[in-house]
């Protein structure tokens, strides 16, 4: 069966430090993956989706990058933390334009 | 479409009521529909999809309804239980694209 790892859960990061969060997907081969941000209340806002390797669709400008490194592993980085960059990220997969899976999501709050 | 820095609208319900919770989307070109339920501080879990060709589809207690005319999705969920207590968001595919477009949410708290 299909699963999707993301960590860590919680981060609390002062502004101007990096950032990585790491996503992993199991048992599936290609898979499309994303990454949202969800602020406290809100809905989800998409940042970034890859349909492979290398590939990578940014959906709003921000302080923010992605990369897929290896066919199920997307990471989503920054070089200088905003404060407006916390919120609940939250990694996803799907295969061709079906239902998306969503990871159990990173809190981060940026001090 | 995205309306991503809104605060969720909210429904309250009395435990055993039926709730309806409503969506509008903007592409005509969307072919498919997902419900998601959002329990607080974990992600979202998949309850029901339709597809463009169909006008309704049941699942367990929850029911959706699309209406191609006026682009409105709604999820009933029958016999509300304290467990229902989530934000419930509706999702389209747009046709030819590969990313769901996520829509407002819905904050639903069963009351006792």
């Amino acid at each position: 069966s299909q699963t999707i790892h993301q960590w860590p859960a919680t981060l609390v990061q002062p502004v101007g430090s990096p950032l990585s969060l790491e996503c992993t997907v199991e048992g599936t081969s290609n898979p499309n993956l994303y990454w949202y941000r969800q602020a406290a209340g809100r809905g989800l806002q998409l940042l970034f989706y890859s349909v492979g390797i290398g590939q990578i669709s940014s959906e709003v400008p921000q302080n923010l990058s992605a990369s897929r490194p290896q066919d199920r592993q997307f990471i989503l980085s920054s070089k200088k933390l905003l404060l407006s960059d916390s919120g609940f990220y939250l990694c996803a997969w799907s295969v061709g334009t079906g239902e998306l899976f969503f990871g159990e999501g990173s809190r981060l709050t940026v001090l | 479409g995205e309306s991503v820095g809104l605060h969720l609208p909210t429904l309250s319900v009395q435990e055993g009521d039926n709730s309806i919770i409503n969506c509008a989307y903007s592409n005509s070109a969307s072919d498919y529909f997902i419900w998601y339920k959002q329990e607080s501080g974990k992600g979202p879990q998949f309850i029901i999809d339709i597809r463009s060709n169909m006008d309704k589809r049941q699942g367990q207690r929850v029911t959706v309804l699309l209406n191609k005319t006026v682009k409105h999705l709604s999820l009933q969920i029958a016999a509300t239980q304290p467990g229902d207590s989530a934000v419930y968001f509706c999702a389209e595919n747009i046709q030819g694209a590969q990313k769901l477009v996520f829509g407002q949410g819905t904050r639903l708290t069963i009351n006792p």
